[in-house]
C-alpha cells in the first residue's frame, strides 16, 4: 500500500512559538504532497501545494511567511507554523501523491493521521 | 469555484441496515471523486475512488458510484455494523490535483 507518516501526532505550545510538522511518505516516492487544516466540524481545507525541489503554492487566504512549507526529498515535506497563536489550534493533514509509481493511480492522494496542534 | 456537500449531516442507524450517503457538487469537470473515512482525532482512510470516466467502484460491502451529468455521488454500505460508525467524507479532485471536501456525514450504527 501507499503509506503516509506525521510526527508528532500531537502538540501543545506556547503562544509565539514555532512548530514544526513532518509528513514523510514511507513506502513511494511523493511528487506532491499537501497540506491541509481541519478545524472542529469542519471539513479539511487545502492550505497548500508543494513540489519537490520547488517553492509552494499557497491557497488564497494562507499566509506563506507563517506556514513555511520545505519538500526538500521526494519523502519528505515540513509544514512550520511560526509564531503560533491560539487561532492557529487546528487538526493538520498532509497528503502526498506520485506520479510513478507502479500500481498508485496517479491521481491520487494517500493521507497522513494528522497532527493535532494546540497553542496555548 | 468547485463546492462539495453532504446530506445528511449525520445519520443513525440500527446494524443490520442498508445505507445511502449522498455528495453533490457544483463543478461537473471533475478529474476523480474520493470517499474517505475519518474516526474522531484521526487522519483519513481511503474508501473508494472513482475516475471520472468511471460509474462506480465497489471494494466489499462497500458501493460508491458517480453521476458528473447531475453533479451526484453516493455511497451505499451494505449490513452496516457498528465498526462502520465514522465521519465519511467525499472530495472532488477539482483540477490540479486539488480536492474539495464536503463537511462530512457522521454515521452511526447501534448495535
Amino acid at each position: 500500500g501507499a503509506v503516509v507518516s506525521q510526527h508528532p501526532s500531537w502538540v501543545i505550545c506556547k503562544s509565539g512559538t514555532s512548530v514544526k510538522i513532518e509528513c514523510r511518505s514511507l513506502d513511494f516516492q511523493a511528487t506532491t504532497m499537501f497540506w491541509y487544516r481541519q478545524f472542529p466540524k469542519q471539513s479539511l481545507m487545502l492550505m497548500a501545494t508543494s513540489n519537490e525541489g520547488s517553492k509552494a503554492t499557497y491557497e488564497q487566504g494562507v499566509e506563506k511567511d507563517k506556514f513555511l512549507i520545505n519538500h526538500a526529498s521526494l519523502t519528505l515535506s515540513t509544514l512550520t507554523v511560526t509564531s503560533a497563536h491560539p487561532e492557529d489550534s487546528s487538526f493538520y493533514i498532509c497528503s502526498a501523491r506520485s506520479s510513478h509509481t507502479p500500481g498508485l493511480a496517479s491521481n491520487e492522494q494517500f493521507f497522513g493521521p494528522g497532527t493535532r496542534l494546540t497553542v496555548l | 469555484k468547485q463546492e462539495v456537500t453532504q446530506i445528511p449531516a449525520a445519520l443513525s442507524v440500527p446494524e443490520g441496515e442498508n445505507l445511502v450517503l449522498n455528495c453533490s457538487f457544483t463543478d461537473s469537470a471533475i478529474y476523480n471523486l474520493q470517499w474517505f473515512r475519518q474516526d474522531p482525532g484521526k487522519g483519513l482512510t481511503s474508501l473508494l475512488l472513482i475516475q471520472s470516466s468511471q460509474r462506480e467502484q465497489t471494494s466489499g460491502r462497500l458501493n460508491a458510484s458517480l453521476d458528473k451529468s447531475s453533479g451526484r455521488s453516493t455511497l451505499y454500505i451494505a449490513a452496516s455494523q457498528p465498526g462502520d460508525s465514522a465521519t465519511y467524507l467525499c472530495a472532488a479532485d477539482a483540477g490540479s490535483e486539488k480536492l474539495v471536501f464536503g463537511k462530512g456525514t457522521k454515521l452511526t450504527v447501534n448495535p
